[in-house]
């Protein structure tokens, strides 16, 4: 069975602070890593995809970083602001068919 | 540019009857998954079909489930004989390519089934 584990589940932070947070999956038959941004009452919203081993991506104060060596990826948020509170998921592909697996997700709450 | 539409939005089925799910990808995409949250659950991936074509079925229950992506029209997901564990958040995604896992999938808003 393939797991995909997120770590932590939930967070609070002040606004203004830095933030990290971990996807770990199975380190065989890698294809490709999701990043997604979940708010409550939205579609999820791809923020990155990352397929090679030392990837790094980065989209305004967000970027991500992953190890396909040892089955992790990490997530930044440089100075949270309020409306980057949301459910962060990762989902892992080990299929040539694009299916993904997630993860449970971490949900940020940044307060003002 | 519209993104992936899903209709409807809140479905109610009592038990035993059939639903019906449905999806239209983004346009000039030809690739659709479907995906299920149970309550207190992640999304779970449940089927990846191309048009007229089931690619990977390997999440989908033996029994009731069926989907199909016509060669016109929206993508269908239809359960038959609903029971209380079907209430769910379905989720469609669709990519402009399936292969591999290295394209970004675009999510539909959700459909809530809510079975009495």
């Amino acid at each position: 069975i393939l797991n995909v584990e997120q770590s932590p589940q939930s967070l609070h932070v002040q606004e203004g602070d830095s933030t990290n947070f971990t996807c770990s999956f199975p380190s065989s038959n890698f294809y490709a890593l999701h990043w997604y941004r979940w708010e409550t009452a939205k579609s999820p919203e791809a923020l990155f995809v990352m397929t090679l081993n030392g990837d790094e991506k980065k989209k305004g104060r967000i970027s991500a970083t992953l190890n396909t060596k040892e089955g992790y990826s990490y997530l930044y948020i440089k100075g949270s602001q309020p409306e980057d509170s949301a459910t962060y998921l990762c989902a892992f592909s080990s299929s040539n068919t694009g299916k993904l697996i997630f993860g449970q997700g971490t949900t940020l709450q940044v307060k003002p | 540019n519209a993104g992936v539409m899903q209709n409807p939005r809140h479905l109610v089925r009592r038990r035993g009857q059939e639903a019906r799910l449905r999806c239209s990808p983004m346009k000039g995409h030809s690739h659709v998954y479907w995906y299920r949250q149970l309550p207190e659950e992640g999304l779970k991936f449940m089927v990846y079909l191309q048009k007229e074509n089931i690619i990977d079925e390997s999440g989908m229950p033996k029994e009731r489930f069926s989907a199909e992506f016509p060669k016109e029209g929206p993508s269908i997901l239809r359960i038959q004989q609903v029971v209380r564990g079907d209430s769910a958040a379905y989720f469609c995604a669709s990519s402009p390519s399936g292969d591999w896992g290295g394209y970004e999938q675009y999510f539909g808003p959700g459909t809530r089934l809510t079975v009495t």
